[in-house]
């Protein structure tokens, strides 16, 4: 089973608009934190946002939020008032903290954004 | 910079030639990863380093891949008689220590023709 999906491979948002990012996750590990990460066409992979599994509160970096619902195993990122620089592949991805013996990370497959004029 | 560093940031190589990769993680940073990346996936995982330290090599997809970080800093990533499914981004990541956030390099990208 795969432990984390993205359900959304592309979309198309209007500049300006907020822009929700779907992933759920998989895992039995009770202790874990998951990841954003934003890859533009340049190929680099840049750190956006961190939840770990026992935070009380919703993740926030500037424009970027993350909506934790663990019951529903759900960490969806949220970007408000998207720009055009926003346009990129995003991954979301999960560490797991007992579970595994270092600290690789499983990413999702991805979502390409688009950011409209 | 102080950031990550991979070179080359191309590579393209024949069929059954030997690659070497190379990542200069953060200076201090204990962990380092490498991952790969197909066209349009995600990355996956292939090795972790702690130190000069190989701690998991399970993610390596065969016995051609080799890795190596002999004192504890640079990391080189190498593949013996490539084959043209070894065409890919390969990403290093470094983190201070254990369960501190990573942060990657800009990657290499192979091409194996």
């Amino acid at each position: 089973a795969q432990k984390i999906t993205q359900t959304q491979p592309g979309m198309f948002v209007q500049e300006k608009e907020a822009v929700t990012l779907d992933c759920t996750y998989d895992t039995s590990d009770p202790s874990y934190g998951l990841f954003w990460y934003k890859q533009p066409s340049s190929g680099e992979m840049i750190f956006l946002i961190y939840q770990g599994s026992y935070d009380q509160q919703n993740a926030t970096e500037g424009r970027y939020s993350l909506n934790f619902q663990k019951a529903r195993k759900s960490a969806n990122l949220v970007i408000s008032a998207s720009q055009l620089g926003d346009s990129a592949m995003y991954f979301c991805a999960m560490r797991e903290a007992f579970m595994n013996r270092d600290d690789k990370i499983i990413f999702g497959k991805g979502t390409r954004l688009h950011i409209l004029p | 910079g102080a950031g990550v560093s991979q070179s080359p940031r191309y590579k393209v190589a024949k069929r059954g030639q030997d690659v070497a990769l190379r990542c200069d993680p953060i200076s201090g940073h204990v962990s380092l990863f490498w991952y790969q990346q197909a066209l349009g996936q995600g990355p996956e995982f292939l090795t972790y380093f702690q130190n000069e330290a190989q701690l998991d090599k399970s993610g390596l997809p065969s016995d051609r891949f080799f890795a190596e970080r002999p004192e504890g800093s640079v990391s080189t990533l190498k593949i013996q008689r490539t084959q043209q499914e070894d065409s890919a981004v390969y990403l290093c990541a470094s983190s201070l220590r254990h369960l501190e956030p990573q942060h990657f390099g800009d990657g290499t990208r192979l091409s194996i023709l």
